[in-house]
């Protein structure tokens, strides 16, 4: 597509409940990053991907928090028994290859606003 | 461990006049440098990038950033600032070494105002 899609863009579940959140990369980006933004904050890193591995995923706060892309394209970030400091904006980027394109810069989503009630 | 800090919460600037918001970073290596932009509820925007070359690189909106590697600054710079220009203002850094060359780090931001 012409830009990283996400999905839903708004979503709000109770505690307890699990939520996946989709992105849609752009066509022929490698890799893909997934962040977490507060309000007034900077994004925080999350965990990425080049193509269908997860490089690093030191940025996920607990094992609640899991992510998966596997045909290297659409990804899913799975959050488990959700919690009201989960509540934040999740935000998805997708770039060439980070060291070995001529493009490295992350184009983003408008991402997905989860409230946890 | 990479980082990158944004010493000021706010800016504050006349429309008309030049703009700058600060950043320093602290990487292994050499760094990738970026500007983002982000308007009240919408996305992150690039603006521009330092990859290597020329320390003053120019980007979208009449934005231009000078890379200073002695001071490890990354400073965001315009020569007349437009009331439109008012938007959080995120710069973020990527490494080069094995453990952060897929890690892009962020500042915590600094919200510029312009006012007419």
């Amino acid at each position: 597509g012409a830009g990283v899609s996400q999905s839903p863009r708004y979503k709000v579940t109770k505690r307890g409940q699990d939520v996946a959140l989709r992105c849609d990369p752009i066509s022929g980006h490698v890799s893909l990053y997934w962040y977490r933004q507060a309000l007034g904050q900077g994004p925080e890193f999350l965990t990425y991907f080049n193509y269908e591995a997860q490089q690093d995923k030191s940025g996920l706060p607990n094992d609640r928090f899991s992510a998966e892309r596997p045909e290297g394209s659409i990804s899913t970030l799975t959050i488990q028994r959700t919690e009201q400091r989960d509540s934040a904006m999740y935000r998805c980027a997708s770039s060439h290859h980070p060291v070995t394109g001529q493009n490295t810069e992350a184009f983003f989503g408008q991402g997905t606003r989860l409230t946890v009630v | 461990a990479q980082s990158v800090a944004q010493p000021e919460d706010q800016v504050n600037v006349a429309e008309g006049n030049p703009l700058t918001v600060k950043c320093t970073y602290s990487v292994s290596g050499n760094p990738y440098l970026f500007w983002y932009v982000q308007y009240p509820n919408r996305g992150l925007q690039f603006l521009l990038k330092y990859i290597t070359g020329d320390n003053l690189v120019k980007g979208s909106y009449g934005f231009e950033a000078e890379f200073n590697k002695s001071q490890t600054s990354f400073h965001l710079k315009k020569p007349s600032a437009l009331v439109s220009d008012s938007a959080l203002y995120f710069c973020a850094v990527r490494g080069m070494t094995t453990d952060s060359w897929g890690k892009l780090q962020f500042g915590a931001g600094t919200q510029v105002v312009v006012t007419p």
